[in-house]
């Protein structure tokens, strides 16, 4: 069965960085994901899309404190000088021609 | 701008039906897959349901079968989702989706007696 893995939980200090990691089931290192942006009391943002190269593509807005990377079966979010309202819950995704799939996402907490 | 606006929550008792609305606008609607996923309180994100970019084809979470149906009408640039046979446990706020690069605000679905 194809899944998503994420720790549940992450911190970092102001102004740190931290790599948020989503690991993709055996048999399904090839696909890409996207990684989502959820803060308290809202809803979710798309980040942006790691592909099975590592390469990724940010949405629109996003800063450049964010970037993505992937190797093998991982694919990783990067945030680096974090500040407070990054203080998130944090999804990965995959999609494809039917169901998408979600990671049981990361409490990233800035402390 | 990519915008998509969900409406038609509300509070519904058990059995009871809602449908769903998104409004698309700032994309070709008729371009995209389109999902719906929702979010029980203090919970992660879950799809529920999935339609091809010409309505063709659907797919469902298990849980859902039988009950739900979701549907699009491309001329209206609008995604529905039916809810029949509501549960408790459908209570959640229940978002639209662009493939995997866009969301709306999501609306609240309440099943309560």
């Amino acid at each position: 069965q194809f899944m998503l893995t994420q720790s549940p939980s992450a911190s970092a200090s102001l102004g740190a960085s931290v790599k948020l990691t989503c690991t993709l089931s055996s048999g399904h290192s090839s696909n890409a994901i996207a990684w989502h942006q959820q803060q308290a009391e809202k809803g979710p943002r798309f980040l942006l899309r790691v592909n099975n190269d590592g390469s990724h593509i940010k949405g629109d807005g996003i800063p450049d404190r964010f970037s993505g990377s992937g190797s093998g079966a991982e694919r990783y979010l990067s945030i680096s000088s974090l500040q407070s309202e990054d203080e998130a819950d944090y999804y990965c995704q995959t999609w494809g021609t039917g169901p998408i799939l979600f990671g049981g996402g990361t409490k990233l907490t800035v402390l | 701008e990519v915008q998509l606006v969900e409406s038609g929550g509300g509070l519904v008792q058990p059995g009871g039906s809602l449908r769903l609305s998104c409004a698309a606008s700032g994309f070709t609607f008729n371009n995209y897959w389109m999902h719906w996923v929702r979010q029980a309180p203090g919970k992660g994100l879950v799809w529920v349901s999935g339609i091809k970019s010409d309505g063709s084809t659907t797919f469902y979470v298990d849980s859902v079968k039988g009950r739900f149906t979701i549907s699009r009408d491309n001329a209206k640039n609008t995604l529905y989702l039916q809810m029949n046979s509501l549960r408790v446990e459908d209570a959640a706020v229940y978002y639209c989706a662009r493939s995997y690069d866009s969301w709306g605000q999501g609306t609240l679905v309440t099943v309560s007696s």
